[in-house]
């Protein structure tokens, strides 16, 4: 059984802080990795993917892979109240395999 | 930016009917998907569709769902006898299009249709 664990939070933010969201993952086969952003009632919002061990930056967001730890993780820089959000941490076998989300962490940027 | 899309946006269903779930993928994309959302709960892949065939599904995805192709566009998920627990968030997403391996093989998720089952 393919495992995403993501704490729940809330996790809350001062605006213009740095927020980290962490996510670990149970198959060490695991090839691909995704951070989506969810709001309340909507459909997930790719934000980032990352297949190579070490970090990936994409202006104010940077996803940092650990294959041998299993371990994914996502830095949000200058943080804003509209990234208020659930951020939803999704690991795939690679290719066009479905994907196994994590219940998601919910992030509260306070202005 | 080309979008998934899916209709209806809301269907209410009487237990035990039928209903189809639409999707119209993005249109240079291969892979097809169908995910599900319960309130509250984290996102459950359902079934994933290639070349006019299910290539994965989930253990979730028994003899009660269904998904067709019928043209080059649409992409749709058949549950034949809903149950209150089928109550949720339904997603369709694509994947495939051209480009490097991130982008051929990141899935982009429709707005989604909520089922509600009475």
């Amino acid at each position: 059984q393919k495992e995403v664990e993501q704490n729940s939070g809330p996790l809350s933010v001062p605006e213009g802080a740095i927020a980290s969201l962490n996510c670990t993952y149970s198959d060490r086969g695991s090839q691909s990795f995704f951070w989506y952003r969810q709001y309340s009632g909507k459909s997930p919002e790719l934000i980032m993917f990352i297949y190579s061990n070490g970090d990936k930056e994409d202006g104010r967001f940077t996803a940092q892979l650990n294959k041998a730890s299993q371990y994914v993780s996502l830095l949000i820089r200058d943080s804003q109240p509209s990234d208020s959000a659930t951020y939803l941490c999704a690991v795939s076998g690679g290719g066009a395999d479905g994907l196994t989300f994590g219940k998601g962490t919910h992030l509260i940027i306070q202005p | 930016e080309p979008e998934v899309t899916q209709t209806p946006s809301h269907q209410v269903t009487q237990m035990g009917q039928e209903v189809i779930l639409r999707c119209v993928p993005i249109s240079n994309h291969l892979y097809f998907y169908w995910y599900r959302q319960i309130l509250g709960q984290k996102v459950e892949f359902l079934v994933s569709f290639y070349n006019n065939e299910i290539s994965e599904k989930s253990e979730i995805f028994d003899d009660q769902f269904s998904v067709e192709r019928p043209d080059g566009s649409n992409f749709t998920l058949k549950i034949r006898s809903t149950k209150l627990e089928d109550s949720a968030m339904y997603f369709c997403a694509s994947s495939g299009g051209k480009g490097d391996r991130g982008r051929r093989y990141t899935q982009y998720f429709g707005p989604g249709t909520r089922l509600t089952v009475l």
